[in-house]
C-alpha cells in the first residue's frame, strides 16, 4: 500500500525557517514525480512545489518568491521542502503528494503536517 | 495562466444527482486533463476522478466525470447520492509551466 507520512511541522515564529520531511513507502519513490501542496484553515488546496524523480526538474507556485525549495533523497525515500523567511499567510497544513503518471495529479496524499507561523 | 471557477455550494437530496462545475478562464478545458478531489472534513484529499473521465478503482461508478469545449468547463456528476457523499469536492488542472492548479472548490451537502 502507498504510504506517505509527513513531519516537521509546528510552531514557528515570523521570519523563522521550517523543514517538512515525508517518508515514503509501499512504492518505487525514485521513479515518481512528487509535489508539496498547503492548505490553509478554512481554504482550499493550494500547489506549492514539485520535483521529478531525479531532481532534474523543479517546479514552484509564483507565489513563493524564491522562500521555499524542494529536494528528495531517493536512497532514503523521502521528500523535504525547506522553508525561509516564513510569514504569517504560510501557516497551513502541508501534504506531500505523488504524481502516479507525471501528469500533474496528485495520488495519493499524506495525511499533512500542520506549519504555525505566529509570534 | 489561467483559473478554475467552481461554485461555492451545491444541495441535492438523497438518491438524486448532483452536478459541479468547474470553469477554465483561458484557453482550452481540453488542453489538459481535469482531475477531481473529494475532502471530507479533517481528512485529506482523495482522488475520485482523473484525466477528466477515468475513475480510480474503489470509487463508486456513481461517480464520472466529463468536459464541455462548448463552455469551457468541466463537470463532476454524482448520481444516487448518499450521505457519505457530503464532502468539498475540487477540480485540478495544470498550465503550461506545469504548475498545478485547483479550482476554488465546492460544498456538496446531501440532505
Amino acid at each position: 500500500e502507498v504510504h506517505l507520512v509527513e513531519s516537521g511541522g509546528g510552531l514557528v515564529k515570523p521570519g523563522g525557517s521550517l523543514r517538512l520531511s515525508c517518508a515514503a513507502s509501499g512504492f518505487r519513490f525514485s521513479a515518481f514525480k512528487m509535489h508539496w501542496v498547503r492548505q490553509a484553515p478554512g481554504e482550499g488546496p493550494e500547489w506549492v512545489s514539485s520535483i521529478s524523480p531525479s531532481s532534474s526538474y523543479i517546479f514552484y507556485a509564483d507565489s513563493l518568491k524564491g522562500r521555499f525549495t524542494i529536494s528528495r533523497d531517493n536512497a532514503k525515500n523521502s521528500l523535504f521542502l525547506q522553508m525561509n523567511t516564513l510569514r504569517a499567510d504560510d501557516t497551513a497544513v502541508y501534504y506531500c503528494a505523488r504524481d502516479p503518471t507525471g501528469g500533474d495529479w496528485l495520488d495519493p496524499w499524506g495525511q499533512g503536517t500542520l506549519v504555525t507561523v505566529s509570534s | 495562466n489561467f483559473m478554475l471557477t467552481q461554485p461555492h455550494s451545491v444541495s441535492e437530496s438523497p438518491g438524486k444527482t448532483a452536478t459541479i462545475s468547474c470553469t477554465r478562464s483561458s484557453g482550452s478545458i481540453a488542453n489538459n486533463y481535469v482531475q477531481w478531489y473529494q475532502q471530507r472534513p479533517g481528512s485529506s484529499p482523495t482522488t475520485v476522478i482523473y484525466e477528466d473521465n477515468q475513475r480510480p478503482s474503489g470509487v463508486p461508478d456513481r461517480f464520472s466525470g466529463s468536459i464541455d469545449s462548448s463552455s469551457n468547463s468541466a463537470s463532476l456528476t454524482i448520481s444516487g447520492l448518499k450521505t457519505e457523499d457530503e464532502a468539498d469536492y475540487y477540480c485540478q488542472s495544470y498550465d503550461s509551466d506545469n504548475h498545478v492548479v485547483f479550482g476554488g472548490g465546492t460544498k456538496l451537502t446531501v440532505l
